[in-house]
């Protein structure tokens, strides 16, 4: 069972343009959304994250918006450059004392910023 | 500081073979985590392991095994090689002191199974 559904599996844009990546949970007792980008030959490594008690984090050009009614959350760079040409994992976490560590990830996105 | 360090890189294996796969934690981290990553299924988590006991498993057979060292080290063994254990094998250190705390990610360690 997926619990973490990612789109769009693939996403190409141009050099300053806005990269948008949507995600969705079925699980109401996520409380914890981290993003991460992935390079070729490396692990993942943690971009951004969000709690559900807020609908917007933003720290430089990304931010994740949520939306806890829908149960969607979305990572938008903007002026995407060449260098953030990477796969982006969506993640969900329950609280530590039900799941401890676990993360639930989505399928990914693999991104690319044409010049 | 050093990162997450994973041994070996690579590795080749044949079916029905075993094989063991190290993660070293970042200093002071207590939890580690193993993740198997695949094209058709992504990320999966398999277990973790804090205070030398495993604490969640994920849905993997069996033949998928770990443990943890007092020094935080953790090994994972997977015993009777499938093909499809072909995959790039994941582990993760944190403090595990709070639900927000940040995973760090090792570089992995490619296991292709012939």
């Amino acid at each position: 069972q997926q619990q973490v559904k990612q789109s769009p599996q693939s996403l190409i844009v141009q050099k300053g343009g806005i990269s948008i990546i949507n995600c969705a949970y079925e699980n109401t007792a996520f409380d914890y959304f981290p993003w991460y980008q992935q390079f070729p030959g490396k692990g993942p490594a943690l971009l951004i994250a969000i709690r559900p008690d807020v609908s917007e984090k933003k720290e430089g050009r990304f931010t994740i918006s949520f939306n806890k009614s829908a149960k969607q959350f979305s990572l938008h760079i903007m002026d995407s450059q060449p260098g953030d040409s990477a796969t982006y994992f969506c993640a969900a976490k329950r609280p530590l004392e039900t799941s401890g560590s676990r993360l639930t990830f989505g399928e990914g996105t693999q991104l690319t910023v044409n010049p | 500081k050093a990162g997450v360090t994973q041994t070996p890189r690579y590795l080749i294996k044949t079916r029905g073979q075993q094989v063991t796969l190290s993660c070293s934690p970042i200093s002071g981290h207590r939890s580690v985590s193993w993740y198997q990553q695949t094209p058709g299924q992504g990320l999966q988590f398999l277990f973790e392991y804090f205070s030398e006991t495993q604490r969640n498993k994920g849905n993997f057979p069996g033949r998928f095994s770990g443990r943890q060292f007092s020094n935080s080290r953790s090994e994972m063994n997977v015993s009777t090689l499938e093909l499809g254990d072909s995959a790039l094998y994941l582990c993760a250190s944190s403090l595990r002191t709070s639900s927000y705390n940040e995973q760090f990610f090792g570089p992995g360690t490619r296991l292709t199974v012939l």
